[in-house]
């Protein structure tokens, strides 16, 4: 099977505008989780879907927002970019929701904010 | 979530097996451990989890205390490809698939 691919894997964007981030999780899988890892607050959870609705939301502010499609692949959006949103955003998807199943990570997504 | 206490660092020769540990002592009767670890440039992946009983797989083995308050990461002869952040994580039974990341333990491996 195809491991968790995400697109692009690298960005440069300006402050200001706004970036739109994909996932696709392996075949069968029905949850994508999205955590965002930077040097210094080490990885945090976003947000997770799971059969297009979301189910968990981490703190962060409204600019970043997600949607699932019925394919189950996930995008991410963030809009009016701040240089503190530089970091690496990892996908990673799982087939249930449940506490004993396993996740499995995508490479990520390396944005550059200027 | 329960939180999980482990060293930030440790070292390793390579070839010797690796003990890592991590304490969590307010963890709840349907907690799974979890173990991540995350290489260099990568993201993070999966290595063994487990409820109650030791754990083993092609990985590595999962040691859990009797009272489930701490749990210990065992990589039976540590490579140089072994060297990676170890993350270790509660999940709550019914609790979906946010990850709680704390800061984890660097595990370095010399040759």
């Amino acid at each position: 099977k195809a491991g968790v691919t995400q697109t692009p894997r690298y960005l440069i964007k300006t402050r200001g505008q706004q970036v739109t981030l994909s996932c696709s999780p392996i075949s069968g899988h029905r949850s994508v989780s999205w955590y965002q890892q930077t040097p210094g607050q080490g990885l945090q959870f976003l947000f997770e879907y799971f059969s297009e609705t979301q189910r968990n939301k981490g703190n962060f502010p409204g600019r970043f927002s997600g949607r699932q499609f019925s394919n189950s692949r996930s995008e991410m959006n963030v809009s009016t970019l701040e240089l503190g949103d530089s970091a690496l955003y990892l996908c990673a998807s799982s087939q249930e929701l449940a506490g004993a199943d396993t996740q499995y990570f995508g490479p990520g997504t390396r944005l550059t904010v200027l | 979530d329960a939180k999980t206490t482990q060293p930030n660092s440790m070292e390793s020769n390579e070839e010797e097996p690796v003990h890592l540990p991590c304490n969590h002592s307010t963890i709840s009767g349907t907690d799974y451990i979890h173990w991540y670890r995350q290489l260099p440039s990568q993201g993070p992946e999966y290595v063994i989890h487990g409820l109650t009983s030791n754990v083993n797989n092609r990985m590595a083995s999962l040691a859990i205390a009797e009272d489930r308050k701490s749990s210990t990461l065992i990589l039976h002869r540590a490579t140089l490809r072994d060297a990676a952040v170890y993350y270790c994580i509660l999940r709550g039974y019914n609790a979906g698939n946010m990850l709680t990341f704390g800061g984890g333990t660097r595990l370095m491996v010399k040759p």
